[in-house]
């Protein structure tokens, strides 16, 4: 079954520095997400893409948040200055057809310290 | 009010029971819902879609009343297997999905 990979599993960072969350999507997908998932609190939306550009984000998704496409295959998230309250799992997900459901990728467990 | 919302549990229920899960959703504009099941750290699955004529898949039944903004999961035979927590999704604007904050399922022997 097609899947979702998302990497790394897991990053340690410090506050005020720069991550980058991958995400390779189902290949024949053209919407993708990024939610996040705070310790003991729901799955949050945070920014979609279609056709190579941001169609809606959250109003979590501030300036220190951006994502690319920079290949055919590859989908990331860039955290610019992390913060503490950056902490949580981020979930990547893509979508065939709104209709027939979205698919999660397995999260990278970010930490901020 | 919030787009989805869900009562939070936990449900705690012996093996075979019969539980049934709700969920509301404010914006009537909405098309697309499905139910996910999320195991303890671990990303969503989708569960099932949910349909106007209500659909079936084995044990789980998934309807929607699109009158009253509700959308239900009846989970029948319960197995301890189904302990998780079970997440309602709705698609709003610019085909995001909003989860609610998902109810969480407990079967004990």
């Amino acid at each position: 079954e097609p899947e979702v990979t998302q990497t790394p599993s897991h990053q340690v960072t410090q506050m005020g520095q720069e991550v980058i969350l991958r995400c390779v999507p189902i290949s024949n997908h053209l919407y993708f997400y990024w939610y996040r998932q705070i310790l003991g609190q729901k799955v949050e939306f945070l920014v979609s893409f279609y056709n190579n550009e941001i169609s809606e984000k959250s109003e979590i998704f501030d300036d220190q948040f951006s994502v690319e496409r920079p290949d055919g295959s590859n989908f990331t998230l860039k955290i610019r200055s992390t913060k503490l309250e950056d902490s949580a799992m981020y979930f990547c997900a893509s979508s065939e057809d709104t209709l027939l459901g979205y698919t999660f990728g397995s999260g990278t467990r970010l930490t901020v310290v | 009010r919030k787009e989805v919302e869900q009562d939070p549990g936990p449900f705690n229920v012996p093996e075979g029971a019969t539980v049934a899960f709700n969920c509301t959703y404010s914006n009537s504009a909405s098309q697309s819902f499905f139910w996910y099941r999320q195991d303890c750290r671990k990303e969503p699955k989708l569960l099932m879609s949910v349909y106007s004529s209500g659909n079936e898949d084995g044990r789980f039944t998934a309807q929607l009343n699109r009158a009253s903004q509700y959308i239900s999961l009846l989970i029948r035979d319960s197995k301890l297997s189904d302990s998780a927590t079970y997440l309602c999704a709705v698609v709003g604007g610019y085909n995001k999905l909003i989860f609610g904050a998902g109810t969480r399922l407990a079967v004990h022997p």
